[in-house]
């Protein structure tokens, strides 16, 4: 199983808000930066959030990332039917010395 | 513009060997790291290993350790993702990405390379 934990799926109505969480440990989410990736179906990810809750050029200010301890969270606001996709998080464990992601959360847009 | 182009699908027999490319333009290749990401279908991401293209220097998943072999030629700017001893759940697309250090999380990643493994 995912060394980081998220729920499976997440719903909300168009223009709603939702969150996905993202929970880990002191290795890797409370000692290192978190990233947010959107995947939409048969495509790569794409980064939506690095270090913990910096958008990259191109990003709307509808998703954000925060941080606490070793949870994270990605926020999206004014959800539109484009965002149905599945969200990863993503981080450095140091005690493992690799990369480790999240399972995934299906967003739906009902 | 930075992009990652990867080579095309791949079907391999049990047993067998796979070698995917990934082709960096668009910025200065030796300048980040290549990591190697797969996704078995209907599944998660998976980290596999990262390769620094300045020294030649690797890092891989404990899982993958002794079967995967990462690579690069830097007068062509490719980075390569070299797997061996495959079996059947080793059927995924494989993603090569970039990343400015060894820790950090990818930024930009290659459109993917499916692999089925299939006797």
């Amino acid at each position: 199983q995912s060394v980081l934990t998220q729920p499976p799926s997440v719903s909300a109505a168009p223009g709603q808000k939702v969150t996905i969480s993202c929970s880990g440990s002191s290795s890797n989410i409370g000692n290192n930066y978190v990233s947010w990736y959107q995947q939409l179906p048969g495509t790569a990810p794409k980064l939506l959030i690095y270090d913990d809750n910096k958008r990259p050029s191109g990003i709307p200010d509808r998703f954000s990332g925060s941080k606490s301890g070793t949870s994270a969270t990605l926020g999206i606001t004014g959800l539109q039917t484009g965002d149905e996709a599945d969200y990863y998080c993503g981080t450095w464990d140091s005690s493992l010395s690799a990369g480790v992601f999240g399972g995934g959360t299906k967003l739906t847009v009902l | 513009q930075v992009q990652l182009v990867q080579s095309g699908a791949e079907v391999k027999k049990p047993g067998a060997s796979v070698k995917v490319s990934c082709k960096a333009s668009g910025y200065t290749f030796t300048g980040y790291y290549i990591h190697w990401v797969r996704q078995a279908p209907g599944q998660g991401l998976e980290w596999m290993g990262w390769i620094n293209p300045h020294s030649g220097g690797t890092n891989y998943a404990q899982k993958f350790q002794g079967r995967v072999t990462l690579t690069r030629d830097t007068s062509i700017s490719t980075a390569y993702m070299d797997l061996s001893r495959l079996r059947s759940d080793d059927t995924a697309v494989y993603y090569c990405a970039r990343a400015e250090y060894s820790t950090s999380s990818p930024d930009y990643w290659g459109q993917g390379t499916l692999v089925t493994v299939s006797s």
